[in-house]
């Protein structure tokens, strides 16, 4: 199916490690992409690519792949990291899709 | 500096007309693909549409909610991309982003401009 499933909400306790995680069939094809959203502002790339991070982006925030599930996992969350993030991947037509999104809070 | 910036959200009744325009600025416009990218109010992201660059065909794609009612297009002289919105509906109500796709091999957007909030109400 053309859909990619992410948990509404997750949280991590300050300085410990959490995995948001990405599921559909089209990540058995194509990577995931990765953007974190803070409240009012655009979206920012975190991961792309196996695991690439763009220029800027702490080494923190890592990505990984099986099968048909993508996860960005941040090792050692700080409080700045509380944020929305989306998954991004391809449908069935080749089209970008992006997930529901997950709300990350850091307690 | 890598900028997008987008202009022309505003308010308008339903079956109305707008258009957007985003301003690229600190990368070569022309060989980019572009996209727009819409997320209602408390939403998550949606994407509309993409042009490719003229070497590439500077053909576009739509998604489904708005194949018909929505065009892209593009200014490389003006380095400007532009969303047209025709027949516009409630459920359009969103902030529309202008991003850069990097669609092959891989697939991810960047930059993102801040977005421009478009609000379809009588």
């Amino acid at each position: 199916s053309s859909e990619l499933t992410q948990d509404p909400a997750v949280s991590v306790a300050l300085g410990q490690t959490v995995r948001i995680t990405c599921q559909g069939d089209s990540l058995r094809s194509y990577y995931a992409s990765w953007y974190q959203q803070k409240p009012g502002q655009a979206p920012v790339l975190v991961i792309y690519g196996k695991n690439n991070r763009p220029s800027g982006i702490p080494d923190r925030f890592s990505g990984s792949s099986s099968g048909n599930t993508a996860s960005l996992t941040i090792t050692g969350a700080q409080a700045e990291d509380e944020a929305d993030y989306y998954c991004n991947s391809r449908d069935s037509s080749g089209n970008p899709l992006f997930g529901g999104g997950t709300k990350l809070t850091v307690l | 500096e890598v900028q997008l910036v987008e202009s022309g959200g505003g308010l308008v009744k339903p079956g109305g007309s707008l258009r957007l325009s985003c301003a690229a600025s600190g990368f070569t416009f022309s060989n980019a693909w572009m996209s727009w990218v819409r997320q209602a109010p408390g939403k998550g992201l949606e994407w509309v549409g993409r042009i490719k660059s003229k070497t590439d065909g500077g053909t576009t794609d739509y998604a489904a909610p708005v194949k018909g009612r929505f065009t892209i297009s593009r200014d490389d002289s003006k380095n400007t991309l532009y969303l047209q919105m025709n027949s516009l509906k409630t459920e359009d109500t969103a902030v529309y982003y202008c991003t850069s796709w990097i669609a092959a091999p891989l697939n991810w957007f960047d930059p993102w401009g801040q977005g421009t909030l478009v609000t379809v109400s009588s």
